[in-house]
């Protein structure tokens, strides 16, 4: 079982490039979450899935796109890439029932110089 | 809003030494609480939870206490090894989409 996994685990980037985080969970989840962990801080919502085809913006959008056109898939785009968007990125899962615990992937480090 | 809020760290213990890392809680309704735990390098892994007050988490000899009159769930340990050496995430769900999180603590334990 391989839980919550995510690609790539490094990636540096140059100003104004494009790139897709990818995530996909194999629980049969149907909420999925982005969150991003900048240095020695805790993690801030980006975007999140409550189902396939429905997307709702977090705390901190601006600057990212996501899809879900299935349940296991939850891709994040970065368009025009900032160094702001200098970062750890990590996706999570959660199943609808019970006490709501997400389970979280490994994470993306992203460099933008 | 409802809101999590954790003591600074980062907390500096000897091997075998108690550990308590507060956290304190606002919401409006009967949230769920959890911890979560990071080691270096790696994503958050769930540590333990407490769906309803009194109830009491524990995972690993870590233990929480879901107290409703103090809106606390502070996360204790008995004997702390170096492996425990981490940052540890206190957070709250009210039931709805979102998990809130706290800042997060960093543990160091030295042998």
């Amino acid at each position: 079982n391989a839980g919550v996994t995510q690609t790539p685990k490094f990636r540096i980037l140059k100003i104004g490039q494009s790139m897709t985080l990818q995530c996909t969970q194999d629980m049969n989840h149907n909420y999925m979450y982005w969150y991003r962990q900048d240095p020695g801080m805790g993690l801030k919502l980006i975007y999140y899935s409550v189902g396939a085809g429905i997307t709702d913006k977090g705390e901190v959008p601006n600057g990212y796109n996501v899809s879900r056109s299935t349940t296991e898939d939850f891709p994040l785009r970065l368009e025009l890439a900032a160094p702001s968007q200098t970062s750890v990125y990590f996706c999570a899962s959660r199943t609808g029932q019970g006490a709501y615990e997400q389970y979280f992937g490994p994470g993306t480090r992203l460099t933008v110089t | 809003g409802d809101s999590v809020t954790q003591m600074e760290g980062p907390v500096t213990l000897s091997e075998e030494a108690f550990l308590t890392i507060n956290c304190t809680y606002t919401a409006t309704g009967y949230p769920s609480l959890f911890w979560y735990v990071q080691y270096p390098g790696e994503g958050l892994q769930l540590l333990l939870k407490a769906t309803k007050a009194d109830d009491k988490g524990s995972n690993k000899g870590f233990e929480a206490t879901y107290r409703k009159e103090t809106t606390s769930f502070h996360l204790e340990k008995g004997s702390v090894q170096v492996s425990d050496s981490a940052v540890y995430f206190c957070a709250l769900s009210d039931n709805t989409d979102k998990l809130i999180f706290g800042t997060g603590t960093r543990l160091q334990v030295f042998p």
